[in-house]
């Protein structure tokens, strides 16, 4: 099955700088890319994600980036702000035919950003 | 505005106890999962379904069975509780294999 390795555990960051989060996936057949925000003591919520036909996607201040041969993708955080601070996870799936949108996720990142 | 509920926000039982968790979703989802969230191991896939009365294992199914009797009901069951059972249990659901609504999470602990 799919295995999500995520680095780093722990990220501290000044408000303002970038902030970056690595992901490596093992299964050359997953296909689909997200990333999910936790704030403390809330649910888990989707902000951006990357479909393995495009290398990059872009929302305001969030960016994830893919490489389909290394078989890694990565979170961008710019001009962090401390409202940015929760965990962050990122996932893999292969999503098509009957794959039902099975998520395979990271360990997850505790970014805290500092005012 | 999706909007998927779980039934406890906490629970304490004992071992041995079976543990009822249920979630239900109001969007006509499809697809359905649950997930236990433990420190450093991040979301773990314990079964999921597709259908009503489909189900299928994820990745950590042993020790839990589940029921989909209705499409917006979804139900974990820990036959008899453990304390390696105490963790936070999450509810989701999606219509497309894409995005998943998650819910508050339950906080269970095995005593």
């Amino acid at each position: 099955g799919e295995n999500v390795e995520q680095h780093p555990s722990t990220l501290s960051v000044q408000e303002g700088d970038s902030a970056v989060i690595k992901c490596t996936y093992s299964d050359s057949a997953s296909n689909y890319f997200p990333w999910y925000k936790q704030e403390l003591g809330k649910r888990p919520q989707l902000i951006i994600d990357i479909r393995s036909n495009v290398g990059e996607k872009k929302d305001q201040r969030i960016a994830v980036t893919l490489n389909k041969t290394a078989k890694h993708f990565s979170l961008h955080i710019t001009e962090t702000q401390p409202e940015d601070s929760a965990v962050y996870f990122c996932a893999a799936s292969y999503a098509g035919g009957t794959s039902y949108g099975k998520l395979t996720f990271g360990q997850g990142t505790i970014l805290t950003v500092h005012p | 505005d999706v909007k998927v509920t779980q039934s406890s926000r906490y629970l304490v039982k004992r071992t041995g106890e079976k543990v009822f968790l249920e979630c239900v979703q109001d969007m006509d989802h499809e697809n359905m999962f649950w997930y236990r969230q433990d420190p450093g191991l991040g979301l773990r896939l314990i079964y999921f379904s597709y259908d009503v009365k489909m189900k299928e294992k994820g990745d950590i199914p042993e020790g839990y069975s589940v029921s989909r009797e209705k499409k917006e009901r979804f139900s974990l069951i820990l036959e008899s509780a453990s304390t390696n059972q105490t963790s936070m249990y999450l509810c989701a659901s999606s219509f497309r294999p894409y995005e998943q609504y998650f819910g508050p999470g339950t906080r269970l602990t095995v005593t």
